[in-house]
């Protein structure tokens, strides 16, 4: 298994908190991303990182925040958390010099905001 | 904006049965598709397909790439109960900024009884 590892794993937040969810990897890849998942929906990008200090928005960015101030680390940040931020949030990683583009993915974080 | 389209959403078989999962897709600068199986945690790679591999195998599963007519079908034949998960298809786009993202499919809930 990819070296990524997700922090926490379970969070039940009330409305209108910060939160911030980490993922860290020990494999060097320069690309990390967040997605989430909801039942219909696939995973669905929010945010991605091509190197430290450079992000960019997914699909479905608007709520949250990232910062990657080290190769290895990828925050996800709910500046006031909502009710429809309820998910399933997913970190991959991916080396795009391998030719596949292959994502690898995290164990995932469950978050229930109330 | 990148589209990927699944069918069914969800199926129900026996084992032994053989099942076809579908993948539709509408990608401005295609690069390549991906299958992920995902059970009770983070999703796991199966294939990718791209212009120079449209056809792809491994045990009980295979999947072929209609880069003409923008479909994927995944296959699975002689199921067992391990089978049941969501399959989850994926596309990348090749375009300059786009960094591997992947654009998920809604998922096929895949159910095999014993």
């Amino acid at each position: 298994d990819a070296g990524i590892t997700q922090s926490p794993r379970h969070k039940v937040t009330e409305t209108g908190t910060p939160v911030t969810l980490r993922c860290h990897q020990t494999e060097n890849h320069r690309y990390m991303y967040w997605y989430r998942q909801d039942p219909g929906h696939g995973l669905r990008l929010i945010h991605y990182s091509y190197g430290v200090k450079d992000t960019d928005k997914g699909e479905v960015s608007d709520g949250y925040s990232v910062s990657r101030s080290k190769t290895e680390d990828f925050l996800l940040t709910l500046e006031s958390a909502t009710s429809s931020q309820t998910s399933v949030y997913f970190c991959a990683i991916s080396d795009r010099g391998h030719p596949s583009y292959e994502q690898y993915f995290g164990p995932g974080t469950r978050l229930t905001v109330t | 904006e990148d589209k990927v389209v699944q069918s069914p959403l969800s199926l129900v078989v026996h084992e032994g049965d053989t099942v076809t999962l579908n993948c539709s897709y509408e990608v401005t600068n295609f690069r390549s598709l991906l299958w992920y199986k995902q059970e009770k945690k983070a999703p796991t790679f199966l294939f990718m397909l791209t212009s120079s591999g449209i056809e792809k195998k491994s045990g009980r599963l295979s999947s072929i790439l209609d880069k003409k007519e923008l479909f994927s079908i995944l296959n699975i034949t002689a199921t067992q109960t391990g089978d049941s998960a969501i399959y989850l298809c994926a596309v990348t786009n090749a375009g300059g900024t786009s960094y591997g993202k992947l654009t998920f499919g809604q998922g096929t809930i895949l159910t095999v009884h014993p």
